[in-house]
């Protein structure tokens, strides 16, 4: 069964960082693309990065780059998204997902809350 | 990377059909058939109910359908159940590995 458990979100003040980990389970890690998604409380969906299996390709939202960085590591079936320089409007719950369908997310995690806030 | 254009709400009845559209430009949902639409019930995950325009996951629904015509994409969910009452997301492939989001349609079903 594929499984996606996230963790490390919490309450941290604008201008602070915070790492978002992702567990994978029940599949193949190295061989999927993966993603990060946020939801702002209230809000619709908004994709924030991409990495391929081998992490060769990354790209990133307008709205984090220069200040997000995603990773992977494979011999762990881990995925990560440091956040610095954090603003109150990076204030979501992330989920990571697995690019198992082309450009689709076939898999999601439960989510992990991040708040911005002095 | 501007979100595609949904309607914030649609609703039917048990048993009706409903199309939700999601609108878009050449350069995301015209430019690639690279469609994808999610369901999210209250404070759960997004689950993928079409991906590549009109396909369905294993485990999906017949009831639950796509299309695309131009810059607009379309999900059709036939013989309305009380469970499909849910908010809906499209996605499109925009390039360079960037998808792009609309903002949500909440079904209500009657």
């Amino acid at each position: 069964e594929v499984q996606l458990v996230e963790s490390g979100g919490g309450l941290v003040q604008p201008g602070g960082s915070l790492r978002l980990s992702c567990a994978a389970s029940g599949f193949t890690f190295s061989g999927y693309s993966m993603n990060w998604v946020r939801q702002a409380p209230g809000k619709g969906l908004e994709w924030v990065s991409y990495i391929s299996g081998s992490s060769s390709t990354i790209y990133y939202a307008d709205s984090v780059k220069g200040r997000f960085t995603i990773s992977r590591d494979n011999a762990k079936s881990s995925l990560y998204l440091q956040m610095n320089s954090l603003r109150a409007e990076d204030t979501a719950v992330y989920y990571c997902a697995r690019g198992g369908l082309n450009y689709a997310d076939d898999y999601w995690g439960q989510g992990t809350l991040v708040t911005v806030s002095s | 990377q501007s979100a595609l254009t949904q309607p914030r709400s649609v609703s039917g009845s048990p048993g009706q059909s409903v199309t939700i559209s999601c609108t878009g430009t050449s350069s995301d949902v015209g430019g690639y058939n690279y469609v994808s639409w999610y369901q999210q019930h209250p404070g759960k995950a997004p689950k993928l109910m079409i991906y590549d325009v009109s396909k369905r996951p294993s485990g999906v629904p017949d009831r639950f359908s796509g299309s695309k015509s131009g810059n607009t994409a379309s999900l059709t969910i036939s013989g309305l159940q009380a469970e499909d009452e849910a908010d809906y997301y499209c996605c499109s492939y925009a390039g360079r590995y960037i998808r792009v989001f609309g903002g949500g349609t909440k079904l209500t079903v009657l």
